[in-house]
Order: structure tokens, then sequence, then C-alpha cells
């Protein structure tokens, strides 16, 4: 039982170069969610999908795009790289019907030189 | 609106002694919320939630909180520390209808032997 998954764990990137970051989940919820963690900030919401087929921004989309590929994953695109989206990045889960947990994958971390 | 405030950025404890993580929240609705774990390069874990049960929650390794709704408060103890108790905690509140986050900038936990 995975959970969630991201991957890579780890990267490195050139400023303006483009990358996806994938996250799949195993637990057949419907939202699914991208963070980035900087330090003492806790996390900020970058895009969230409620359910399939639906993507909505969230507190910090600028730079990104995502795309909601099917129930279980959830990508996330820098097309043009920059320094300041030097962050890890959490893609996370839940089921519907209010509030309810999150479940986290372990993150990515990422460097643009 | 709702928002989050840990009131402490780190907190030093010995083994054995108790452990309190100060939170205060602001929300515009009846609340729901939850206290997240995160040791070193790992995502987050829940540790505990509240859904307008019970005012006393108990979660996972001998964690407790209480919402107190008169002092928007819902402090996170521990009677006696372990050193795997070492971590960041992320008090979190939601007011959302379908389960949006909020999160405090993080407490980070040190537990000396």
């Amino acid at each position: 039982n995975a959970g969630v998954t991201q991957t890579p764990k780890f990267q490195v990137l050139k400023t303006g170069q483009s990358m996806t970051l994938q996250c799949a989940q195993d637990m057949n919820h419907n939202s699914m969610y991208w963070y980035r963690q900087d330090p003492g900030m806790g996390l900020r919401l970058i895009y969230y999908s409620a359910s399939e087929g639906t993507t909505d921004k969230g507190e910090v989309p600028n730079g990104y795009n995502v795309s909601r590929l099917n129930k279980r994953e959830f990508s996330l695109r820098l097309e043009s790289a920059a320094p300041s989206q030097t962050s890890v990045y959490f893609c996370a889960s839940s089921g519907t019907g209010g509030p309810r947990a999150q479940h986290f994958g372990d993150g990515t971390r990422l460097s643009i030189l | 609106a709702q928002s989050v405030t840990q009131l402490d950025s780190h907190v030093s404890v010995s083994e054995g002694t108790p452990v309190l993580l100060r939170c205060n929240y602001s929300s515009s609705y009846s609340p729901s919320l939850f206290w997240y774990v995160q040791h070193p390069n790992k995502g987050l874990q829940l540790l505990l939630k509240y859904t307008s049960a019970a005012t006393l929650v108990k979660g996972i390794n001998g964690f407790e909180a209480e919402f107190k709704k008169s002092e928007t408060s819902f402090h996170l103890t521990k009677p006696s520390a372990h050193m795997s108790d070492a971590a960041e905690y992320f008090c979190v509140v939601s007011d959302d209808s379908w389960g949006k986050l909020q999160f405090g900038a993080g407490t980070q936990v040190v537990v000396t032997p």
C-alpha cells in the first residue's frame, strides 16, 4: 500500500529549463493537491483538483501548470524554471465531503541554479 | 478567511518531560483543525484531527490536543517526550467546504537526552 508516490525525489535544474513533477495515489481519493514548502512559511497551496477533470489555483500558482491525468495522477509542470522556485514540493490527496485529512507524499526536492 | 498562528518557531525539551506546542487559529466558520508531524526528509503525517466532536482529541504516539473555542486555540501536548518526537509540527485549519487546508509556519521540536 504505497499511498501517495512522488517522482523524482531530487532534481537540479538550470534557470529556464522545464520539468514535470509526477504524483500518483492509490487510495481512490477524489481530491489532489500540490504544495511548496519553504523555510518558515509552512506549506503553501499551488494548485488543487477537487475531482477528476477539474483544477483550480491555490495561493501561489504563478509559474506553474497542472494536469489531472486521471483519478490517480496529478502532475505539476514548471515551464521555465526560476531560482525562486527552488523548494520542496509535496503532493497530497484526500477524500471528499467536507474537511478531511490529507495524505502526503515524501516530497520532491528541487533546486534551480 | 482562515489563518493559523503557531506561537513558537522552536521548542526544546528534555527527554521524559512534557511537550506543549501552541496554536491559535482564525476562522469564519466552524473549523476543522489538524496537527501534522514532519520528520527530516519525509512527508507530513497526520497526528490528530478535530472535526466538531469531542474537544479533547487523542492522536498517535501519545499526543493530544484540546480545542478551545473561546480562546481560538488548539494546543498540542504530550506528557513525556521521546527522542523520536524530534521533528517539525504543523497546526492546520480548514473551514472550506471541500477541504482546502491552511498551514501554520511550523514548530521545530528538539529533544535533548
